[in-house]
């Protein structure tokens, strides 16, 4: 089955970009998110990438997929204190399930 | 509106009770989900459901069950309960679109605590 990493934990000073890390093992997965979670919330859907896409960009949002390495990446531009969340990375396996990273707890210092 | 809504939001009772998740969305979504996540945060699915199919995560205890009265309900049941089963429960929903695309919608999580 899918298995998807990301490290733990990341602290960045504000104003700073972030780059959150994720490798997957299904190369055959056509579909990566990036959810944040917010402390006490649910999670919610940030980006997400087609396989068939090396990279992505939306606002302050930029996601790079490496298919040959199985290798994704948020990068997070000008991050705010608002951004410090859990950041889990995605990818469909088989049967259509999402099948979740760790998390990767981001910490923005003033 | 809230698109995916649990109930109770906390729920803390005794080992070898019986006790229930309730989950509702009205979004039209013909997917549900049932997720635990772990005090480390680690997110593991529990269950997928339409009104086709059950998927089952193997290691998902037996004293653990899903009940479907309608497309937009699902809620967990749990039976037994023991002091493992102390976690964060998330119900999610998606639509069942051509091809894998899957973004799923969850709900603000049931934490559960068992003494």
């Amino acid at each position: 089955g899918e298995d998807v990493e990301q490290s733990l934990f990341l602290s960045v000073r504000e104003g700073d970009s972030s780059v959150i890390n994720c490798t997957y093992t299904d190369s055959s997965s056509t579909y990566l998110y990036w959810y944040k979670q917010e402390p006490g919330a649910g999670l919610q859907l940030l980006t997400y990438i087609f396989s068939n896409m090396d990279m992505k960009q939306d606002q302050r949002l930029t996601v790079l997929l490496n298919k040959k390495d199985k290798h994704l990446s948020l990068r997070i531009a000008d991050t705010q204190t608002g951004d410090s969340a859990i950041y889990f990375c995605a990818a469909v396996s088989s049967a259509r399930q999402l099948t979740f990273g760790s998390g990767t707890q981001l910490t923005v210092l003033p | 509106d809230t698109a995916v809504s649990q109930t109770p939001k906390y729920l803390v009772t005794q080992m070898g009770n019986d006790k229930s998740i309730k989950c509702e969305q009205n979004l039209g979504h013909d997917t549900m989900y049932w997720y635990k996540q772990d005090s480390k945060k680690f997110l593991k699915i529990m269950f997928s459901y339409n009104n086709k199919e059950l998927i089952i995560n193997e290691t998902v205890p037996n004293r653990f069950s899903p009940k479907s009265p309608d497309k937009a309900h699902l809620n967990l049941h749990i039976n037994s309960l023991e002091l493992g089963d102390s976690a964060v429960y998330f119900c999610a929903s998606s639509h069942r679109r051509g091809g894998n695309f899957n973004e799923q919608f969850f709900g603000p999580g049931t934490r559960l605590t068992v003494l």
